[in-house]
């Protein structure tokens, strides 16, 4: 029972570099979300996927882009990369209500 | 404007004794309520929920209450145990289901 898999968990990029963090769960979810959390802080949603196809901005979406590749899998790009964007990465599914996170993703941007 | 705020940061109690985790929100389009436990360096874990339409919700030691008319909602956990020790966060969402939203959390640090 994976859950959701979440790689890479750590990881250091320049400013201006890209990256993209892959999520992927096994539960035959529908919703999967991308979440950041920044110290002291709570869970701020970037950008979540209702079902396979379609995605809608959350709360913090600028910098950011996303793909959900098929049902399982839904990844988050950082296209030029910012020490604003240093944080802690969540994605998380849900059938309705009640996250499965993944483990997380430390990100440092410097 | 934060739409879910946990006010105490941090709470420390007794082995034993209850712990009481606070959380208000402002949106009255909220109708789901949910408390995540995180442990460090790991991701949250969904604990309890609670809908608009109750009051109240038992899940062994852990119990949520919600006051609508106060926009307020607590966790309980009777009786606390050292490995209750963790972060807490209070999540509301609307009628577009998962969608949440969540406080900034309270650190519960339970004392042997």
């Amino acid at each position: 029972n994976a859950g959701v898999t979440q790689t890479p968990k750590f990881q250091v990029l320049k400013t201006g570099q890209s990256m993209t963090l892959q999520c992927a769960q096994d539960m035959n979810h529908n919703s999967m979300y991308w979440y950041r959390q920044d110290p002291g802080m709570g869970l701020r949603l970037i950008y979540y996927s209702a079902s396979e196809g379609t995605t809608d901005k959350g709360e913090v979406p600028n910098g950011y882009n996303v793909s959900r590749l098929n049902k399982r899998e839904f990844s988050l790009r950082l296209e030029s990369a910012a020490p604003s964007q240093t944080s802690v990465y969540f994605c998380a599914s849900s059938v309705v209500w009640g996250y499965t996170f993944g483990s997380g993703t430390r990100l440092t941007v410097v | 404007d934060q739409q879910v705020k946990q006010n105490s940061p941090s709470l420390s109690v007794q082995e034993g004794r209850i712990s009481i985790l606070n959380c208000d929100y402002t949106n009255s389009m909220f109708d789901y309520f949910l408390w995540y436990k995180k442990y460090p360096a790991e991701g949250p874990t969904f604990l309890i929920s609670i809908s608009s339409i109750k009051d109240k919700n038992e899940d062994g030691r852990f119990t949520v209450f919600l006051n609508k008319s106060a926009k307020h909602l607590s966790l309980h956990i009777v009786p606390s145990q050292p490995g209750d020790s963790a972060v807490y966060f209070c999540a509301a969402s609307g009628t577009n289901a998962g969608k949440s939203t969540f406080g900034d959390g309270t650190t519960l640090t339970v004392k042997p």
